[in-house]
């Protein structure tokens, strides 16, 4: 099976801060990535798909990059709204075909 | 817009079978490129993929936990099914159905999630 780490695990930031969060794969995925949003309590949200490809109707300050095994997922000024816990997945054609990162928890410094 | 709901019991029994079933609005099950998914939260941590539904009915689980699991879809109903038996404290989660979309892009990624639902195990 296919693994993903993420780095860090935890961050404190400032509102305006730049944010980068790091998902490594233990095997080549192409572009087979997504970025996912998730606050307490509620289901994660879909940022990025296809490692760089920002979904509709999330702000412009989210976006991604990486190809193989090595992603990053960048929020360019940290809003309010921002603070939450972020998810990596990929989709490839080992079992089983979906895993998710651990999260990188992103707080209020 | 495609919208989930789960919907099932809140609290099982150790040994009994957990049953939630998960229903779409707004779009057909039917639609072809879609997985149709469960995926699943142990308290405070990550999320694991539990298995998919395509509206053909073939299914895919996650090998870990794929002698307990099953995955059914009625498309008269837009709905699809998990079933997951033999349940433990450690099943104990908050459950998610979600849509795994492989039309718009390159490979498969969850779009469109339910509201989650808690299932406690315990007698």
């Amino acid at each position: 099976a296919i693994q993903l780490t993420q780095s860090p695990s935890s961050l404190s930031a400032s509102v305006g801060d730049r944010v980068t969060i790091t998902c490594r794969a233990s095997q080549g995925i192409s572009s087979a990535l997504a970025w996912y949003q998730q606050k307490p309590g509620k289901a994660p949200k879909l940022l990025i798909y296809d490692a760089s490809s920002l979904e509709s109707g999330v702000p412009s300050r989210f976006s991604g990059s990486g190809s193989g095994t090595d992603f990053t997922l960048t929020i360019s000024s940290l809003q309010p709204e921002d603070f939450a816990t972020y998810y990596c997945q990929q989709f490839n054609n080992y079992p089983p075909p979906f895993t998710f990162g651990p999260g990188t928890k992103v707080d209020i410094k | 817009q495609v919208q989930l709901q789960e919907s099932g019991p809140g609290l099982v029994k150790p040994s009994q079978t957990l049953s939630l079933t998960c229903t779409v609005s707004g779009g057909s099950i039917s639609s072809g490129g879609y997985y149709w998914s469960w995926i699943r939260q142990h308290p405070g941590k990550g999320l694991e993929w539990i298995g998919y539904i395509y509206y053909s009915g073939s299914t895919y689980y996650n090998p870990s936990l794929k002698s307990r699991v099953t995955i059914s879809v009625d498309t008269s109903k837009n709905q699809f099914s998990l079933k997951l038996s033999s349940v433990t404290a450690a099943d104990t989660a908050v459950y998610y159905c979600a849509r795994a979309d492989g039309v718009r892009g390159v490979t498969y990624f969850f779009d469109y999630w339910g509201q989650g639902t808690l299932v406690t195990v315990s007698s």
